[in-house]
């Protein structure tokens, strides 16, 4: 695997459920980060990790709850959503080198449905 | 209130010809910029970046123009093609900011 992995790709869950998006970087990164794409809006950021320590955490619900294990895995865990939570989440990581050029790469995404 | 927009919601061109991406900022802080593309079903890609102390990189196909005073930018592709049909985000950053400011994207089709 290369890149930056994703699973599940598509997740359809009921209001009451729990479930949990997992990413997986294989770039060597120390940084990960949790996007929330809604449909004809601007990638929102969710989350931002740096060698595993949460640094940035844009006011979201808590029912998405992150956990980063170790720096190559990064996971959103959910809990009661609510239908307004549909939409595409992604994954990034980048070096974190704190220098402009960080670049970040991103996974393919989960596409979320909520019923 | 926005502070990255691309205005244009999609844009179409001819196979061949150029095409103009726009972004306007209204953060006068941000000073590093990337274009990401993004098929469906695909995350978004990095395409290209520029810094404010510069006011053009290019790479290949690809050029990016920056206008500071305007808070303006732009990605021109040419000559375009039929493989460059995608949605084009324009991404922002401050500083050594760890955040990305993205615009809510172009979609670019290429008709052969």
């Amino acid at each position: 695997e290369t890149g930056v992995t994703q699973t599940p790709r598509h997740l359809v869950m009921g209001m009451t459920n729990k479930k949990s998006l997992k990413c997986e970087q294989h770039l060597g990164h120390n940084a990960m980060y949790w996007y929330k794409q809604s449909a004809k809006k601007p990638l929102e950021l969710m989350f931002v990790y740096s060698l595993e320590e949460r640094v940035e955490n844009n006011s979201v619900p808590s029912r998405f709850s992150p956990e980063c294990p170790n720096s190559s895995h990064l996971f959103l865990h959910l809990h009661t959503l609510q239908p307004e939570d549909s939409a595409l989440y992604l994954c990034a990581s980048s070096q974190a080198s704190g220098t402009p050029g960080d670049t970040q790469y991103f996974g393919p995404g989960t596409r979320l449905t909520v019923l | 209130d926005q502070q990255v927009k691309q205005n244009s919601p999609s844009l179409s061109v001819q196979e061949g010809r150029i095409s103009i991406l726009n972004c306007d900022y209204t953060n006068s802080m941000f000073d590093y910029f990337l274009w990401y593309k993004k098929y469906p079903a695909e995350g978004p890609t990095f395409l290209i970046s520029i810094s404010s102390i510069k006011d053009k990189n290019e790479d290949g196909r690809f050029t990016v123009f920056l206008n500071k005073s305007a808070k303006h930018l732009s990605l021109h592709i040419v000559p375009s093609q039929p493989g460059d049909s995608a949605v084009y985000f324009c991404a922002a950053r401050s500083g050594s900011a760890r955040q990305l400011t993205f615009g809510s994207g172009t979609q670019l089709t290429v008709l052969p």
